[in-house]
């Protein structure tokens, strides 16, 4: 079954725009990591960020997560066409040795030229 | 190019027919997971190995599926008596990691879509 939950659904926005991704999830992580996948494709990992940290940053991303409400989100600063794809939230269960991944049901992003 | 591989890309058969896949993952990677994804879903877990050892199956794994690592080299997901609800895209993902846990962000194919007719 699936863990998390992405929000919105649907994000549609202009080249440039910034683009806010929110994950929400049920049960104790050791980390939560976000992905992304291109129609047709696989899927392509952004950005892990493990239960003991709050904020982390690679070039134009920046994830934070909150423990204690259960949530992440995901910030793509001055979006470009080519970040048009679906994203998706995916968490590693605390405890677990298995490293097995949990995923949402993923927001799509559509960013006009 | 020394991502994950997966083969066919695509794979079209008739209900009731065998049907499988192969992943190669990056070579020095010595975990393999199996996934499926279903249209306007996320991926969901099917199986997991650890270099030849298949550690855990998920319940969505009926009999019907099988899955194997010879050597802890490339996998091979097999469905038998295929059923309309199998159609999905199956990705395979690979990692590696010294010490337990998943601190490690997995590396995915671009997956077999299968279409059940």
């Amino acid at each position: 079954s699936q863990q998390g939950e992405e929000d919105p659904q649907a994000l549609s926005i202009q080249e440039g725009e910034n683009a806010t991704m929110n994950c929400s999830y049920k049960t104790s992580i050791n980390n939560l990591q976000w992905y992304r996948q291109n129609s047709g494709r696989g899927l392509v990992h952004l950005i892990l960020i493990r239960s003991n940290e709050r904020e982390k940053h690679s070039g134009r991303l920046r994830v934070t997560l909150d423990t204690s409400k259960k949530s992440s989100s995901l910030l793509i600063t001055a979006s470009r066409a080519a970040d048009t794809a679906s994203y998706f939230c995916a968490t590693a269960d605390r405890g677990s040795t298995l490293g097995r991944l949990y995923f949402g049901r993923g927001t799509q992003l559509t960013v006009w030229p | 190019d020394t991502g994950v591989s997966q083969d066919p890309r695509h794979k079209i058969t008739k209900r009731g027919q065998n049907v499988t896949f192969r992943c190669d993952p990056i070579s020095e990677h010595n975990r393999l997971y199996w996934y499926r994804q279903t249209l306007g879903q996320g991926p969901e877990f099917l199986t997991y190995f650890q270099n030849e050892a298949q550690l855990e199956k998920s319940r969505l794994l009926s009999d019907r599926f099988s899955a194997e690592r010879p050597k802890g080299s490339f996998s091979t997901l097999e469905i038998q008596r295929t059923e309309q609800g199998d159609s999905a895209m199956y990705l395979c993902a690979s990692s590696f990691t010294s010490s337990p846990g998943g601190n490690q962000p997995q590396h995915f194919g671009d997956g077999t879509r299968l279409s059940i007719l």
